[in-house]
């Protein structure tokens, strides 16, 4: 069935080091792989993310990389900083087609990240 | 742009009563609407799928007589918890895509507490 797994469930940095959260999913067919930061109490923000004919995408601090044959999606925050503290989800989306009602995103446990000062 | 509003932010009820949450996209127009339940610490369920003019469609084990979902127009969905018990109590979140995009955009939620 549809699944993704996110790994590791909590993560704690020092500040100004990387922080690396890694995800899989089952649906070889899955083209379109966001990433979703949520503070707590607060709606879940879209950081960054990534469509299947690409395998790296960059935004300042932020990167995604997907390994779409061993179905591996990756996010890298370098120089972190305490205001990077959050849950941070992966998702994959499933279904035929782009933007059909036939397709949905399933999300990843989550990684909750602490960044210590 | 791209903002998506819900309410109530939170409601509390009595078991039994019935509680319904509304979800508007305020500057675009969500073709599709998606219904989420979140427990504390834990990742979003999908609950159901929202597509404006058409019968939604529910995820495996939501009872779809419990959670009513309408997408009367292209800025509105609700989520109705019918009969409510202890047990719906959760944060609902709601989200909205535009026709043809891939990218979700969520609603700050409504916490539902049922006594």
């Amino acid at each position: 069935g549809e699944n993704v797994e996110q790994h590791p469930s909590t993560l704690s940095v020092q500040e100004g080091d990387s922080a690396v959260i890694k995800c899989t999913y089952s649906d070889s067919a899955s083209n379109y792989f966001p990433w979703y930061k949520q503070e707590l109490g607060k709606r879940p923000q879209l950081i960054i993310d990534i469509r299947s004919n690409v395998g790296e995408k960059k935004d300042q601090r932020i990167a995604v990389t997907l390994n779409k044959t061993a179905k591996h999606f990756s996010l890298h925050i370098t120089e972190t900083q305490p205001e990077d503290s959050a849950v941070y989800f992966c998702a994959a989306k499933w279904g035929r087609g782009s933007g059909t009602s036939y397709d949905k995103v399933i999300f990843g446990p989550g990684t909750s990240l602490s960044v210590i000062p | 742009g791209a903002v998506v509003s819900q309410h109530p932010s939170w409601v509390i009820c009595k078991s039994g009563t019935s509680v319904k949450i509304e979800c508007r996209s305020l500057d675009f127009q969500a073709t599709t609407m998606f219904w989420y339940r979140q427990f504390p610490k834990q990742s979003l369920m999908l609950m159901a799928t929202s597509n404006e003019g058409s019968k939604a469609t529910y995820e495996q084990g939501v009872e779809k007589d419990k959670f009513l979902i309408n997408h009367a127009s292209l800025t509105l969905s609700t989520l109705t918890v019918t009969s409510a018990h202890p047990e719906d109590s959760s944060f609902y979140i709601c989200s909205a895509r535009r026709s043809g995009g891939d990218t979700q955009y969520f609603g700050p939620g409504t916490r539902l507490t049922v006594l």
